[in-house]
């Protein structure tokens, strides 16, 4: 069974520290990795991928990919309230196949 | 708006009756996904069109749940004889590009109830 896990939380930082959300997955076929932000009542939205061992930055998110430990990281810099949703963190194997989602972290920002 | 659109977005219904919710792509889109999300889970997929062609449907899919997409442009998603436990959000999603890269664009969601 491939999977995909995370912490469901809830992680609660205050406003202005970083927040970090951590994934694993157990497939090591995985070629590509998204992260999706939730917010309550509505649609996954993307927010980052990756598919290059190390770090990509956008603005105050960066994602770290580790396939060796098979681990996935979404840092959020400056946390601020508007941040607080559910992260779905998402990995694709290639070759058409579905992707495999976690049950995702919810965040909460704290003014 | 050029993004994905679903329509209804909220719908109430009594068990047993049926329901259709339709979903309209970004145009250039040849992928097109239904999946289901319940609180505090992933998205489930159900099912998944390129064009016209439906080439996977879930497993975990019981015989009430139909889709088409009759002309690779919109798809419908068909529950017959509802039941309390399909109360979720349905979720579409479409991909295109000539390689899939695994990103999905979705819509805003329809929200089923039964009661």
């Amino acid at each position: 069974q491939k999977e995909v896990e995370q912490n469901s939380g809830p992680l609660s930082v205050p406003e202005g520290a970083i927040a970090s959300l951590n994934c694993t997955y157990s497939d090591r076929g995985s070629q590509s990795f998204f992260w999706y932000r939730q917010y309550s009542g509505k649609s996954p939205e993307l927010i980052m991928f990756i598919y290059s061992n190390g770090d990509k930055e956008d603005g105050r998110f960066t994602a770290q990919l580790n396939k060796a430990s098979q681990y996935v990281s979404l840092l959020i810099r400056d946390s601020q309230p508007s941040d607080s949703a559910t992260y779905l963190c998402a990995a694709y194997a290639g070759n058409n196949r579905k992707l495999i989602w976690g049950l995702g972290t919810s965040l909460a920002v704290n003014p | 708006d050029t993004g994905v659109s679903q329509d209804p977005r909220h719908k109430i219904t009594k068990r047993g009756q049926n329901v259709t919710f339709r979903c309209d792509p970004i145009s250039e889109h040849n992928r097109l996904y239904w999946y289901r999300q319940t609180l505090g889970q992933g998205p489930e997929f159900l099912t998944y069109f390129q064009n016209e062609a439906q080439l996977e449907k879930s497993r975990l899919l019981s015989d009430r749940f139909s889709a088409e997409r009759p002309k690779g442009s919109f798809s419908t998603l068909e529950i017959q004889r509802t039941e309390q436990g399909d109360s979720a959000m349905y979720l579409c999603a479409s991909a295109g590009g000539p390689i899939y890269t695994g990103e999905l664009f979705f819509g805003e969601g329809s929200r089923l109830t039964v009661l």
